[in-house]
């Protein structure tokens, strides 16, 4: 079965503080993905990464960067945290050249 | 407008009962489409992929009219675990590429 972990399901930060979001995968999957999840709004891509140290922004980048070190871990940096950043952020991984992507279980992130 | 629409619902239906989502996308040139299931608070994970031909699953069928860009679902003799909300995924297509475009779901109740 394939897993995809995330470092916290619950973080509370303050306004201007640094997050880190951890993702981990345990099936050699080359790509791996970070989307935020709003009501109304639906999952929305932030960044992906097709392989080792290689990043694509997605579709709302903008107050996020990302890491990938390596193949199995994914980390997404909000540097400086604010409250329109307050979501639910999940991350999935794939085979290459397949479409079945797995999602971790979310971090809910709440920026006050 | 969105690249993928969904009836945000709820749907509430009793048990036993047929319905029937619906999902318009707005990439013609979109290449390949897939049903996602969310349980509440948890991860979406793939139901079923859908074909040009129409395919089916035990109680769930799904069908895609590419002229009209619009996909289905259909879900027969509904069962209380068939609650949660209905994700409309579509892939790339053009500037795209492999990129999964998700729909803000339909959300499914159905009752005893």
């Amino acid at each position: 079965d394939v897993k995809v972990t995330q470092s916290s399901r619950y973080l509370v930060k303050r306004t201007g503080e640094k997050v880190f979001l951890e993702c981990v995968q345990d099936m050699d999957h080359e790509n791996m993905f970070w989307y935020r999840q709003d009501p109304g709004l639906g999952l929305r891509l932030i960044y992906f990464s097709y392989d080792v140290k290689m990043k694509e922004k997605g579709d709302i980048p903008e107050g996020y960067s990302v890491s990938r070190e390596k193949k199995e871990r994914f980390s997404l940096i909000l540097e400086s945290a604010s409250t329109n950043q307050t979501s639910m952020y999940l991350c999935a991984s794939r085979l290459a050249g397949t479409y079945e992507q797995y999602f971790g279980p979310g971090t809910r992130l709440t920026v006050t | 407008r969105k690249e993928v629409e969904q009836d945000p619902g709820p749907f509430n239906v009793p048990e036993g009962a047929t319905v029937a989502f619906n999902c318009t996308y707005s990439n013609s040139a979109s290449q390949s489409f897939f049903w996602y299931r969310q349980d509440c608070r948890k991860e979406p994970k793939l139901l079923m992929s859908v074909y040009s031909s129409g395919n089916e699953d035990g109680r769930f069928t799904a069908q895609l009219n590419r002229a009209s860009q619009y996909i289905s679902l259909l879900i027969r003799d509904s069962k209380l675990s068939d609650s949660a909300t209905y994700l409309c995924v579509v892939k790339g297509g053009g500037n795209a590429g492999n990129m999964l475009t998700f729909g803000g779901g339909t959300r499914l109740m159905v009752k005893p």
